[in-house]
């Protein structure tokens, strides 16, 4: 049991180039999200997918988009990379779903470390 | 809108002395707050969650948190440091909603000095 795994674990992207952060969990979770991390600032949600086949805005949606490819993997692109998207990008999933919502926890992965010159 | 904030960006204590991290909340419903803790290089794995079922909350590694509404506030104590507690901890309350999002804080970074 993996958990959540993330790929790559550290990227270097020059100015207007693309890529996309894989991510994938294997608790059958139905809710995935993206979060980015920067100094001070906490985690801030970029993008989230309640269940397979939903995508929804989080509070930093500018410059990415997402897919849920099926319930097991959620991925996170960046069309055009910017310097101020070098961040630390960690996704998260939890079991959300059938009932009361709010205290479930959420499982992070290892993250992906950005670097945009 | 629910929103945290963590008082002190950094705190530093003895080893073998008392941890006490500060969180305060705002909530239009009823919280659900979580306590998360980041060692170097990783990511994020859950500390301590309250749900409403009981205001002490007993975690992992010794930690507990104590849910005051008067005070609107969600401190995580542990009474005695330990070097391996050097890390990062962050206080996070559910969005209120159905879907699981959290609203998380800026973060105490956690100095444990021999």
């Amino acid at each position: 049991n993996a958990g959540v795994t993330q790929t790559p674990k550290f990227q270097v992207l020059k100015t207007g180039q693309s890529m996309t952060l894989q991510c994938a969990q294997d608790m059958n979770h139905n809710s995935m999200y993206w979060y980015r991390q920067d100094p001070g600032m906490g985690l801030r949600l970029i993008y989230y997918s309640a269940s397979e086949g939903t995508t929804d805005k989080g509070e930093v949606p500018n410059g990415y988009n997402v897919s849920r490819l099926n319930k097991r993997e959620f991925s996170l692109r960046l069309e055009s990379a910017a310097p101020s998207q070098t961040s630390v990008y960690f996704c998260a999933s939890s079991e959300v779903g059938g009932g009361p919502v709010g205290w479930e926890t959420q499982y992070f992965g290892p993250g992906t470390r950005l670097l945009v010159l | 809108a629910q929103s945290v904030t963590q008082l002190g960006s950094h705190v530093s204590v003895s080893e073998g002395a008392l941890v006490l991290l500060r969180c305060n909340y705002s909530s239009s419903v009823p919280p659900y707050l979580f306590w998360y803790v980041q060692y170097p290089n990783q990511g994020l794995q859950l500390l301590l969650k309250y749900t409403s079922a009981a205001t002490l909350v007993k975690g992992i590694n010794g930690f507990e948190a104590e849910f005051k509404k008067s005070e609107t506030s969600f401190h995580l104590t542990k009474p005695s440091a330990h070097m391996s507690d050097a890390a990062e901890y962050f206080c996070a309350v559910s969005d209120g909603g159905n879907t699981g999002k959290l609203i998380f804080g800026q973060g105490t970074t956690l100095q444990v000095k021999p």
